[in-house]
């Protein structure tokens, strides 16, 4: 399959600083991405989907200006953390389509995030 | 809101096939049906899709009922390495389309 890398795999930052975690499409152009949060037991839950050239488009509840997405090039999409607390603390994943007709999504290995 | 509802927890022997159930009543005619597994602190895993036909891969089959209101994952030899959550979404078909999460099932293969 399609290979989808997060960078970094796992990150501790100080509260009030930001993080940014980078999705990259391997080995195909993607020009949708999808960013989810999962906390511990819990499901996924799809925070924003990100368009290459465009604003991305977040879910209800999920503050844009927090979680600011950047999905600038087909094979790139860069979420950042602003002003990060520990509730941010939470298991970031990204997952990539090839190209239009595209029916699997492939996802990163996620990032583990915990604020301090 | 995920569509789809599956039993929270199951288990089977190593060896033997595991058979995974997923309810999804109200799918609608253009919705595929994905199945995904996620082994722990890991990203979701791409195992199988499908729309009306039942369908196989290397990994599993998918058996979808004639009224399209329920499918069954099956891994025909389970090992310990299958064991993960298996989520069980339905989409419509095509890029762009969000993949909506629900519960899932935690399966356990017993040695």
């Amino acid at each position: 399959g399609a290979v989808v890398s997060q960078h970094p795999s796992w990150v501790i930052c100080k509260s009030g600083t930001s993080v940014k975690i980078e999705c990259r499409s391997l080995d195909f152009q993607a020009t949708t991405m999808f960013w989810y949060r999962q906390f511990p037991k819990q499901s996924l839950m799809l925070m924003a989907t990100s368009n290459e050239g465009s604003k991305a488009t977040y879910e209800q509840g999920v503050e844009k200006d927090k979680f600011l997405i950047n999905h600038a090039s087909l094979t790139l999409s860069t979420l950042t953390v602003t002003s990060a607390h520990p509730e941010d603390s939470s298991f970031y994943i990204c997952s990539a389509e090839r190209g239009t007709g595209g029916f699997e999504a492939f996802f990163g290995q996620g990032t583990r995030l915990t604020v301090v | 809101d995920a569509k789809t509802t599956q039993p929270p927890s199951m288990d089977c022997a190593e060896g033997r096939a595991a058979n995974l159930p997923c309810n999804h009543s109200t799918i609608s005619g253009n919705e595929y049906v994905y199945w995904y597994r996620q082994i722990h602190s890991q990203g979701p895993q791409y195992i199988i899709h499908g729309l009306k036909n039942n369908e196989t891969n290397e990994m599993a089959s998918l058996i979808i009922t004639e009224d399209r209101k329920s499918s069954t994952l099956i891994l025909p030899h389970a090992t310990l390495r299958d064991t993960a959550v298996y989520y069980c979404i339905v989409r419509v078909g095509g890029s762009s389309y969000k993949l909506i999460f629900g519960s899932g099932t935690r399966l356990l293969v017993r040695p």
